[in-house]
């Protein structure tokens, strides 16, 4: 089954405390986005990447990481967690970049305290 | 920079109700045009898209056409059920340049009652 899958799904943590939420998908995509969801400020773009080692800042990257090495997956990396980014995240991913339709992970909400 | 704008909700309709939510965009060139649908604790998933002027886009008896004279991308549906409850999300990616960000609406929830 084509998927996107995101893991955890849930985490509460600490400010300060590292942490990493996996993506990964299995459709041979180019294009791998990380996105948080507000209420109010909808769905933004933190980091996207259109390869492997491909790169680039999304509207929101201030604290966030990313890397891809592997073209099916695309870690989010939180250094130095702070309240502000207690959000609900989505990974996706898409053939490639222009008139293709993303596939969304199921989410992972993060509560940092 | 690019922009989509939606109707700000919240939506609520009762069942067999005209439906319409109104996005616009701001964008250089002819970006492709989406409406995504959130279903109650579940990620996005592709409602219906349009990559070109005058496309129409359709799905589940939702449609939207790519007004680009009105740089419009307006869903509707011509009679709501209790399962279209949810939140609608209008997206845009650009074609062309070096801009490869993917820009989305704040969302519009939709409640549709018995």
């Amino acid at each position: 089954e084509a998927q996107v899958t995101q893991n955890p799904r849930y985490l509460i943590t600490v400010t300060g405390k590292k942490l990493t939420v996996t993506c990964s998908q299995n459709m041979n995509h180019e294009y791998m986005s990380w996105y948080r969801q507000d209420p109010g400020l909808g769905l933004r773009q933190i980091y996207y990447s259109m390869n492997v080692e491909v790169t680039d800042k999304g509207d929101v990257p201030e604290g966030y990481k990313v890397s891809r090495k592997e073209k099916r997956n695309f870690p989010l990396i939180l250094e130095s967690p702070s309240p502000n980014q207690t959000s609900l995240y989505f990974c996706a991913s898409s053939l490639n970049y222009g008139p293709y339709e993303q596939y969304f992970g199921p989410g992972t909400r993060l509560t940092v305290t | 920079g690019n922009s989509v704008t939606q109707m700000e909700g919240p939506v609520t309709l009762s069942e067999e109700a005209f439906l319409t939510i109104n996005c616009t965009y701001t964008a250089t060139g002819y970006p492709s045009l989406f409406w995504y649908v959130q279903y109650p604790g579940e990620g996005l998933q592709l409602l219906l898209k349009a990559t070109k002027a005058d496309d129409k886009g359709s799905n589940k008896g939702f449609e939207a056409t790519y007004r680009k004279e009105t740089t419009s991308f307006h869903l509707e549906k011509g009679s709501v059920q209790v399962s279209d409850s949810a939140v609608y999300f209008c997206a845009l990616n650009p074609v062309g340049g070096s801009n490869y960000k993917l820009t989305f609406g704040k969302g519009t929830l939709l409640t549709v009652n018995p």
